[in-house]
């Protein structure tokens, strides 16, 4: 079956640091999301991207948080100066179709973010 | 704001009892997913339903819109089970609402 890729699986950074986290999703896929799980807590939605924007957003997903895709292939998560509660792992997920409609989604392993 | 209970919160069984996970929700939805993860964290998408029964193997997930509940059920339910299952609800400006998930312990 096919993958949702995502690296690296684990970043450490400084506070204040930039961290890029990268995706790569199912190839014909068109939609691309990014949520967030903090230890302990639920998953969080934070964003999903479609025709190279940005269609839906969470409170959390604030001016710290941007997303790309670079080169029509790749799907990256950047946050632009880290805060310590940024910790937490981020799982970037792909679909055929929008996931607030009737369709699978299909998760990444995940990246484990911590920011110290 | 779609607030989404799940229950048990934890639950252990022996294996090859019959496992029932439950979740509601506060606001009318258009789908909701079923949700695994795994230990190492992985998060697999078990079903997407809008309406009636999905069944995968010994997975059956069942969905009541008018009374906004789910269940997910588990028969013959086996070790390899054991994880974290999560109902993610669709319908509103922030995408999937997600449930605190139901932590399950099949024991041999």
């Amino acid at each position: 079956e096919p993958e949702v890729t995502q690296t690296p699986s684990h970043q450490v950074t400084q506070m204040g640091q930039e961290v890029i986290l990268r995706c790569v999703p199912i190839s014909n896929h068109l939609y691309f999301y990014w949520y967030r799980q903090i230890l302990g807590q639920k998953v969080e939605f934070l964003v999903s991207f479609y025709n190279n924007e940005i269609s839906e957003k969470s409170e959390i997903f604030d001016d710290q948080f941007s997303v790309e895709r670079p080169d029509g292939s790749n799907f990256t998560l950047k946050i632009r100066s880290t805060k310590l509660e940024d910790s937490a792992m981020y799982f970037c997920a792909s679909s055929n179709r929008h996931s607030f409609t009737n369709e699978k989604l299909f998760f990444g392993s995940g990246t484990q973010l911590s920011v110290l | 704001k779609n607030e989404v209970e799940q229950s048990p919160q934890n639950l252990t069984a022996q294996e090859g009892e019959f496992i029932t996970i439950n979740c509601s929700y506060s606001v009318g939805i258009s789908a909701l997913h079923w949700l695994q993860q795994h230990p190492g964290g992985g998060i697999v998408s078990l079903f997407m339903l809008s309406s009636g029964k999905k069944k995968h193997g010994r997975l059956i997930a069942t969905i009541n819109i008018q009374e906004k509940h789910s269940s997910l059920h588990i028969t013959a339910s086996h070790p390899r089970d054991s994880a974290v299952y999560i109902c993610a609800v669709i319908g509103g400006a922030d995408g999937l609402t997600f449930g605190k998930g139901t932590h399950l312990i099949i024991q041999p």
